[in-house]
């Protein structure tokens, strides 16, 4: 069965730093790109990004591109998402999500950004 | 970037209904157009890919058709199940982009 559990989210200052975890099983991790989608309360769905299997590609959305970095272990089947100079603009469920389809989604975690 | 526009915002239907949700781009994006159904408190989840493509596990009377930059989703037969909102999503181009969604309620 595949399975994506994210982990790290909570409440964070204004301007501070965190780090998603997104554990992967149930299939063959370093087969698959991966990415990072988030939703803001009540709002709909951002695409953050994508990072290839042996992370020589990595794509943003150009307006995350300078706070967020992707990154992945395949020894250790986890994806992460690394998010700088958090505001409150950034308060919202973040989801990992398999493939260039998102065929598969993790059950996400939700990231405060208050003071 | 390129920008989805669903239509409608909201919808309100019976069951057994025939609905369509509609998705249109701002440009070309050849078929690489995806659908995600997502319940009130859950992940979203992949009906549709490339078009008309039905995800493993998804009823038929879920549908997609459409080409160039105009794209849409068909429920034949609404069923109780089928309410909440209804997101495409364009892997055309870098940055991928999703629509604003589609809120399919109970009339």
């Amino acid at each position: 069965e595949v399975k994506l559990v994210e982990s790290g989210g909570g409440l964070v200052q204004p301007g501070r730093s965190l780090k998603l975890s997104c554990a992967a099983s149930g299939f063959s991790f370093n087969d698959y790109w991966m990415g990072w989608v988030r939703q803001a309360p009540g709002k709909g769905l951002e695409w953050i990004g994508e990072i290839n299997q042996d992370s020589s590609t990595i794509n943003y959305t150009p307006s995350l591109k300078d706070k967020f970095t992707i990154s992945r272990d395949n020894a250790q089947n986890t994806l992460y998402l690394q998010m700088s100079k958090l505001g409150s603009e950034d308060t919202a469920i973040y989801y990992c999500a398999r493939g260039t389809s998102f065929a598969y989604w993790g059950q996400g975690t939700l990231v405060t950004v208050s003071s | 970037d390129i920008q989805m526009t669903q239509s409608p915002s909201l919808l309100s239907a019976s069951v057994g209904d025939r609905v369509t949700i509609n998705c249109k781009a701002s440009q070309n994006i050849n078929k690489y157009l995806n659908w995600y159904q997502q319940k009130l408190g859950e992940a979203p989840k992949l009906l549709i890919y490339n078009t008309n493509n039905l995800q493993t596990g998804i009823p038929s009377r879920f549908s997609g058709s459409g080409s160039g930059t105009d794209y849409t989703l068909t429920i034949s037969s609404l069923q109780p199940e089928d309410f909440g909102t209804y997101f495409c999503f364009q892997h055309n181009s870098w940055p991928w982009t999703f629509g604003g969604g589609t809120k399919l309620e109970l009339k």
